[in-house]
């Protein structure tokens, strides 16, 4: 089975400051998707970005964009000019492309933001 | 275009009851999938449903079961409550397509608490 690790159970930036969140996984799998969702306190996740492995271009979503490094099994996220709403639970999920195309999630990065 | 949507928002049982929670899909969204997510931790999957068919289980025994209807809206059952099984359950509806591109959109869960 596929394995999702966030190794930094908490971060911390200051407001308008940039902030990297890490992941990695763990696949044999060729073709996948990785996303990072956001879950703020109210608890509903929010899509924040994805990433197609077949893709070599880094995607980018306004302030938010990744890392991917396909061969070192790593998808980053960077925050940048951080502000107070982006202050939540961070967590990086894989989709495999074997159905059911089942996500995996990490166990979460809590986000601090400091005005 | 309505969201994913949730019922009831809390829950308490006591163990060795049963329980039913519900999930309408997101309009035009023909796949649903189901989640526990424990305090602290990321979400795990429980089963998918796609057409009314479960497509995929994840390591949940038999007493966790679902089903889904021709509008695909979907329940969760657990029977037999267990002290453990307290948790937020979270659904999350899927668009027809390539399964695997596909973002998947969570509800704002049911906090689930056995006592």
């Amino acid at each position: 089975a596929q394995t999702v690790t966030q190794s930094q159970p908490e971060m911390s930036v200051q407001e308008a400051e940039t902030v990297t969140l890490s992941c990695t996984y763990d696949t044999s799998e060729s073709d996948y998707y990785l996303f990072w969702y956001k879950q703020p306190p109210s608890r509903q996740m929010i899509l924040v970005i994805r990433q197609e492995a077949y893709k070599q271009q880094n995607a980018t979503e306004n302030r938010f964009s990744v890392n991917f490094q396909k061969a070192a099994k790593s998808f980053s996220l960077k925050i940048s000019d951080s502000q107070l709403g982006d202050a939540a639970m961070y967590f990086c999920a894989y989709r495999s492309a074997i159905p059911p195309n089942q996500f995996y999630f990490g166990t979460g990065t809590s986000l601090t933001v400091i005005p | 275009e309505t969201g994913v949507t949730q019922s009831p928002t809390h829950l308490i049982k006591t163990r060795g009851q049963q329980v039913t929670l519900r999930c309408s899909s997101q309009s035009g969204h023909n796949t649903v999938s189901w989640y526990q997510q424990a305090l602290g931790q990321g979400p795990q999957f429980i089963f998918q449903y796609y057409r009314e068919e479960e497509n995929g289980r994840g390591n949940f025994p038999p007493r966790f079961s679902g089903l889904q209807f021709p509008n695909y809206s979907s329940e969760l059952n657990v029977n037999a409550l267990e002290l453990d099984d307290s948790a937020l359950y979270l659904c999350a509806s899927s668009p027809p397509g390539l399964a695997y591109t596909d973002t998947q959109y969570f509800g704002p869960g049911t906090r689930l608490t056995v006592l």
